[in-house]
């Protein structure tokens, strides 16, 4: 069975400081992994997604994630947060065999900014 | 991509009752997701719904307690029946085409069982 574990579930950081959110995924396949991201009062979006290629992928408002596949890890990071950066951050895997695949959640990680 | 409305927003409700909670996609889509999402707990997939097929569940959620209807491609409910207070929730709507997409989620409904 497939499984995400986020380690930190709640990150407190001042403005300019870096970030990294960890997630660790099990699952026995090639996969997809994503980061997605609820601000306050909002819907669910994605931030990036790994699928092939490249594993350090980049996504909007500046966070970027590497995916080691020799550590089945996907870690989030941003050089410097801002407080609009505050929102929870949630980790997912599929797997990549083709066809429908289960998205498989991380607990998620709320992360608040203060400036 | 793909636009989601999700209604109600937010209920509160007394136990023994249903509550049926509407999700309409701007777009035809194949599959459309139900999830559930408990305090300081992930994301947990309760059903899958295609059109003109039956839901399929995931394990702990049956039917008579989450029944779904999937009439077209662009809209679906979730009823839930008979709640309780562990019912209370946020629910969410979701859809992805294909493995090789992203899922789009509508912004949750959430549930408060009295």
């Amino acid at each position: 069975a497939q499984s995400v574990s986020q380690h930190n579930h709640h990150v407190i950081l001042s403005e300019a400081a870096s970030l990294e959110l960890g997630c660790n995924y099990s699952y026995g396949g090639t996969v997809n992994l994503f980061w997605y991201v609820q601000y306050p009062g909002q819907h669910l979006q994605l931030l990036l997604k790994y699928f092939s290629g490249d594993p350090l992928v980049k996504g909007i408002k500046g966070f970027e994630a590497e995916f080691i596949k020799s550590k089945f890890s996907f870690n989030l990071r941003k050089p410097s947060v801002q407080w609009s950066d505050t929102a929870e951050y949630f980790c997912a895997v599929t797997g990549n065999s083709g066809g429908y695949q289960k998205v498989t959640f991380g607990t998620g990680t709320k992360l608040q900014v203060i400036p | 991509s793909a636009v989601i409305s999700q209604k109600p927003s937010r209920d509160i409700c007394q136990r023994g009752t249903s509550l049926t909670i509407q999700c309409q996609v701007d777009s035809q889509v194949t599959m459309m997701f139900w999830y559930r999402q408990q305090p300081g707990q992930s994301l947990t997939l309760i059903a899958t719904a295609n059109q003109g097929s039956e839901a399929t569940y995931e394990s702990g959620f049956v039917i008579d307690k989450f029944p779904i209807s999937r009439p077209n491609l662009t809209f679906s409910t979730l009823t839930v029946s008979n709640m309780s207070p562990e019912d209370s929730s946020i629910y969410l709507c979701s859809t992805r085409q294909e493995t090789y997409t992203e899922a789009f989620f509508g912004q949750g409904t959430r549930l408060t069982v009295v």
